[in-house]
């Protein structure tokens, strides 16, 4: 069990340029979920999968943001026409079936700092 | 709308005394309860989580909470500070209306006096 990794650690674009992050989750865990943590607050839900469907989508997840877990293990998170207002800690977490009560694990995650 | 407020953005002590963290959490049913623990530039830890069992939760690192459902609390509590738990502590709950996600609080900046 290496946890779950997350790809870049740091990522610096200019404004309008895409971008694309990566999550490895817990091999045997079913549930993958990004959060978005901006500086001084919690993180907050972005959207989750279970195995390779998209189940919840918040509406902080507007259109230029889109996920992906094509074979229901690793994850990207894609950016596109970053603004200055994203710039913020992406996080990634996985969990295992039933999850609520088992607790998730979090990645170190991605800093995206756009200029 | 279901919740967590965590009361305290800043809390500091000095080594050697007791740590209390509080959180409120708002919700129509008794949801799962989470502490997490966030050092600078590292991840999110898991502290402890209370799931309906035993009212008083151990967690690691000395640290417990206690599920008061009567006030709708969580606080959690050190009875020793110690300088390497200087920390962001995030009070967290899920199953909010049968919801998988996790809610956060506002996270409390802990700061440790020597």
């Amino acid at each position: 069990d290496t946890g779950v990794s997350q790809d870049p650690r740091h990522k610096i674009t200019k404004r309008g340029q895409n971008v694309t992050f990566r999550c490895d989750p817990i091999s045997e865990h079913n549930r993958l979920y990004w959060y978005r943590q901006t500086l001084g607050q919690g993180p907050e839900f972005l959207t989750y999968f279970q195995n390779e469907a998209q189940l919840e989508k918040s509406r902080l997840l507007s259109d230029r943001f889109s996920a992906e877990r094509p074979k229901g293990s690793f994850s990207t998170l894609e950016i596109q026409r970053t603004e200055q207002g994203d710039s913020a800690m992406y996080l990634c977490a996985s969990s295992p079936l039933p999850d609520r009560k088992k607790g998730y694990t979090f990645g170190s995650g991605t800093r995206l700092t756009v200029v | 709308a279901q919740s967590v407020t965590q009361l305290d953005s800043h809390v500091s002590v000095s080594e050697g005394t007791p740590v209390l963290l509080r959180c409120n959490y708002s919700s129509s049913y008794s949801p799962s309860l989470f502490w997490y623990v966030q050092h600078p530039n590292k991840g999110l830890q898991l502290l402890l989580k209370y799931t309906s069992a035993a009212t008083l939760v151990k967690g690691i690192n000395g640290f417990e909470a206690e599920f008061k459902k009567s006030e709708t609390s969580f606080h959690l509590t050190k009875p020793s500070a110690h300088m390497s738990d200087a920390a962001e502590y995030f009070c967290v709950g899920s199953g909010f209306q049968g919801a998988q996600k996790l809610v956060f609080g506002q996270g409390t900046r802990l700061t440790i006096n020597p």
